[in-house]
């Protein structure tokens, strides 16, 4: 089993849509939880950590479910420049190790 | 730009040459990662340091890959005897030593072994 399961996608949606993903991770003991973006040939670059009690940042929010092993990534009122593949990342139990998902690819459709 | 930086951008070599990528992270940041990455692939973790000592090693890192980071600062990582399933984007990455530690990518090595 992955350390790390998402759903690639691709996610076609218009502009202002609301969009969810989701991930799954396999390590109960794993303590650290992001949320990257990484645009067409670029390096990844956080988007946001994930917290325990969910937290949000204008149009994004983020939820920990340690019970059921996922986290979760909603975009709202998305926008053209929100096209990007979105990479859930979860530490080892080591916590040195970091395993990223697949991806998921997102287009926002005029 | 005190960014993360990663030389050359861009290696094509003959299968069974030797490849040397180099990175050099945040001046202040004393943990740094390798990762590969194919495509429609996300990262995977190769190895880490924290500060000179590297820590822990991928079972992907076979015996022809080699890392260094032998003043706590730059990093390298060797290829020996290249294999065309090396060729991939390697990724340096950089953080501090806390809690959710967010990791900072440099824009990678892209590699083509022919």
């Amino acid at each position: 089993r992955k350390e790390v399961e998402q759903d690639p996608g691709p996610f076609n949606v218009p502009e202002g849509a609301t969009v969810a993903f989701n991930c799954t991770y396999s390590n109960s003991a794993s303590q650290s939880f992001f949320w990257y973006r990484q645009d067409c040939r670029k390096e990844p670059k956080l988007l946001m950590s994930v917290y325990s009690s969910g937290n949000e940042d204008g149009r994004f929010t983020a939820q920990l479910n340690r019970a059921s092993q996922y986290i979760s990534l909603l975009i709202r009122d998305s926008k053209l420049s929100d096209s990007a593949t979105y990479l859930c990342v979860v530490n080892s139990n080591t916590g040195n190790q970091f395993y990223f998902g697949t991806g998921t690819s997102l287009t926002v459709i005029p | 730009d005190t960014g993360v930086s990663q030389d050359p951008r861009h290696k094509i070599t003959k299968r069974g040459q030797n490849v040397t990528f180099r990175c050099d992270p945040i001046s202040e940041h004393n943990r740094l990662y390798w990762y590969r990455q194919t495509l429609g692939q996300g990262p995977e973790f190769l190895t880490y340091f924290q500060n000179e000592a590297q820590l822990e090693k991928s079972r992907l890192l076979s015996d022809r890959f080699s890392a260094e980071r032998p003043k706590g600062s730059f990093s390298t990582l060797e290829i020996q005897r290249t294999e065309q399933g090396d060729s991939a984007m390697y990724l340096c990455a950089s953080s501090l030593e806390r809690l959710q530690e967010t990791q900072y990518f440099g824009p990678g090595t892209r590699l083509l072994v022919l």
